[in-house]
């Protein structure tokens, strides 16, 4: 499996923008960057995912690299429910028996008031 | 939907005792995914379905883990005989589709699992 490499830890201010990174140098042709997070007592939930171009949705934006060895994830404005941990998962979107979702060990995000 | 649903929420049993997890699944999804995370490991994938047919169970720790999936809308993952080390919170995923555009993955509230 291609691996990622998130900082264990970052902190931010609220109301702030956030922008966690993710380093993928083995990413494949076929593998999609996903994003998930998990709030304390809960299990994870989906953030968003792309391929190579930028993404953006409700929750948050990603921005992929142009050579798409890294990531970032940004949350424009976070609250005190962004505390969570945040996963950055490569998935290979083409090939069957290959689609596991495998997590690392993710990046603990704390916003201060 | 309700969602991925799990149960029991929780779950006290004692080493050497039969555990069965359950779970149902988002109605119309292909696939099914089992978890187990714990503060040592993180989060482990044991097992996957897809179309009820188990697709990779290289995760699963040992002989005593099993996972079943006898219809599109039921899955168990049993533990027997349970060990104090198999304490951890076991999650429940279930996917639509991975291949198309909409490839989100829903995840259920967990079952604590605490063998004593």
């Amino acid at each position: 499996d291609a691996k990622t490499t998130q900082p264990n830890s970052m902190e931010s201010n609220e109301e702030e923008p956030v922008h966690l990174p993710c380093n993928h140098s083995t990413i494949s042709g076929t593998d999609y960057i996903h994003w998930y997070r998990q709030l304390p007592s809960q299990g994870p939930e989906y953030v968003i995912h792309g391929l190579t171009s930028n993404v953006n949705n409700r929750m948050a934006s990603l921005a992929i690299a142009e050579d798409r060895k890294s990531s970032t994830l940004i949350l424009h404005r976070a609250t005190l429910r962004d505390a969570a941990v945040y996963y950055c998962i490569l998935r290979d979107g083409a090939n069957f028996g290959n689609e596991k979702l495998t997590f690392g060990t993710g990046t603990r995000l704390t916003i201060i008031p | 939907d309700a969602g991925v649903i799990q149960s029991p929420r929780h779950e006290v049993t004692e080493m050497g005792q039969e555990v069965t997890l359950r779970c149902k699944p988002i109605s119309g999804h292909d696939y099914l995914f089992w978890y187990r995370q714990t503060m040592m490991r993180g989060l482990e994938l044991l097992i996957y379905f897809n179309n009820n047919v188990p697709i990779d169970d290289s995760g699963m720790p040992e002989d005593r883990f099993s996972a079943k999936m006898p219809n599109a809308s039921f899955s168990t993952l049993k533990i027997q005989p349970s060990e104090p080390r198999d304490s951890a919170v076991y999650f429940c995923a279930s996917q639509q589709t991975i291949h198309q555009e909409n490839t989100e993955a829903f995840f259920g509230q967990g079952t604590r699992l605490t063998v004593v």
